[in-house]
């Protein structure tokens, strides 16, 4: 069956260190792979789009990479600062279903001072 | 703010009831979409619009009816619905639903069924 797969519920860092974010995927073919961040009580906000024939892709202190052998797409935020709190889904855009997103579960950061 | 408008923010409503949710968006945007989320849990596609088609039905119940009028507004028509239809629904729009686009989102309706 079809998995998407982020590395962990929950994940706690300190201010100004790298956050790491993992999503992995089974038994997909996906043309390209969307992270989005989704603060509580508000809708999905877009942050990053990467295409499987591109490798990383950065905006700002945000950085994704994509690796169609691994199955595997990392995310990480550098510098973090506590604003950077929420959750973060990553999801996969399917060529044979209209490209309509399929999401991963999240990860819910937390930044601390 | 967000650029996708739903309204209302929150609605409670009794199993025999009939309500519609309301989403608009002002982007020139062709493709919207209907996405359902519980607590905790990711958004799951209910329905994608395609320059005003209905392109995808991810076998939903027929209590819950997309309508999409013109390009700009989608609407969900809902009747007869259970409790376990109580979530935040969503709805998000892209340039055209082809090709690989952002989606934007709404901020949601909270739906309460009693």
């Amino acid at each position: 069956s079809q998995k998407i797969e982020q590395n962990s519920e929950a994940l706690n860092i300190q201010e100004g260190k790298t956050a790491t974010l993992t999503c992995n995927y089974t038994n997909y073919s996906p043309a390209y792979l969307q992270w989005y961040r989704q603060d509580p009580g508000r809708g999905p906000v877009f942050l990053l789009l990467i295409r499987e024939n591109e490798k990383e892709k950065r905006k700002e202190r945000l950085k994704v990479t994509f690796d169609t052998t691994l199955k595997q797409s990392l995310f990480h935020i550098t510098a973090s600062q506590p604003a950077d709190s929420a959750t973060y889904l990553c999801a996969l855009g399917l060529l044979n279903s209209g490209y309509a997103l399929n999401f991963g579960k999240g990860t819910s950061l937390l930044v601390t001072p | 703010d967000t650029e996708v408008t739903q309204t209302p923010k929150h609605l409670v409503m009794g199993m025999t009831n009939k309500k519609s949710l309301k989403c608009e968006q002002h982007m020139g945007h062709r493709a919207m979409y209907w996405y359902k989320q519980k607590a905790k849990k990711p958004p799951e596609l209910m329905f994608v619009y395609s320059y005003e088609k209905l392109s995808i039905n991810e076998s939903v119940p027929s209590r819950f009816s997309p309508e999409c009028p013109n390009s700009s507004l989608l609407n969900l028509h809902l009747h007869a619905l259970q409790p376990e239809d109580s979530a935040l629904y969503l709805c998000a729009s892209s340039l055209t639903g082809v090709g690989n686009q952002p989606q934007h989102f709404g901020d949601g309706t909270r739906l309460s069924i009693l």
